[in-house]
């Protein structure tokens, strides 16, 4: 079975300063992965995604991400936050679809 | 990208009452949606997969005689929330697979409040 953790439940940082969210998947195959940003009250956003190739993945808003078989992470980085990151980001790896979530982590963006 | 459509945004129901979410695809077909809910403060559980033209599957410990998921064409998925209680409030997220592709892409989300 497929599965997700995001290690940090919250994490501050202060704006301009660089980020880093953990994600580690447990997959048997060759996995797809994904990065959502959630704002409150609102749905998801894909922030990139991984399905082959270079294991550095652009996205959107300055974010990149690293896949690491060895390791089985695939780690989000901004290297400056702004104060509208701020959000709930989610970590997800999807089979035929079907997605499974981490738990997420809370960005708090300190002025 | 692929666009999918959920409706409402947003509703208010009353308790005992029941409630219909819609799921579309709007440029793709897809014959697979997923179901997703998410309570405050936490991530998003998949509740059911639905598949056009047969009966949903749900996931251990979903009421299927509460939750009605009807798959009836190729476009459209619809969450039925029967008999709502303030327990089943909630947001409530649809995705849909992209033909011959793993990836799946999510509608905006629908916010059920019961009161």
């Amino acid at each position: 079975a497929q599965s997700v953790t995001q290690p940090d439940i919250h994490i501050t940082v202060s704006e301009g300063a660089s980020l880093e969210l953990r994600c580690n998947y447990s997959y048997g195959a060759t996995p797809y992965l994904f990065w959502y940003v959630q704002s409150p009250g609102q749905g998801l956003q894909l922030l990139l995604k991984y399905f082959s190739g270079d294991t550095l993945v652009q996205g959107i808003k300055g974010f990149e991400a690293e896949f690491k078989r060895s390791q089985s992470s695939f780690n989000l980085r901004k290297p400056s936050v702004h104060w509208s990151d701020a959000a709930e980001y989610f970590c997800a790896v999807t089979n035929a679809g079907k997605s499974t979530f981490g738990d997420g982590t809370t960005l708090t963006v300190k002025p | 990208g692929a666009v999918v459509s959920q409706h409402p945004s947003w509703v208010i129901c009353k308790s005992g009452t029941s409630v219909k979410i819609e799921c579309r695809s709007l440029d793709f077909q897809a014959t697979t949606m997923f179901w997703y809910r998410q309570f405050p403060k936490q991530s998003l559980m998949l509740m059911a997969t639905s598949n056009e033209g047969s009966k949903a599957t749900y996931e251990q410990g979903v009421e299927k005689d509460k939750f009605l998921i009807n798959h009836a064409s190729l476009t459209l998925s619809t969450l039925t929330v029967t008999s709502a209680h303030p327990e089943d409030s909630s947001f409530y997220i649809c995705s849909a697979r992209f033909p011959v592709n793993t990836e799946a892409f999510f509608g905006q989300g629908t916010r059920l409040t019961v009161v």
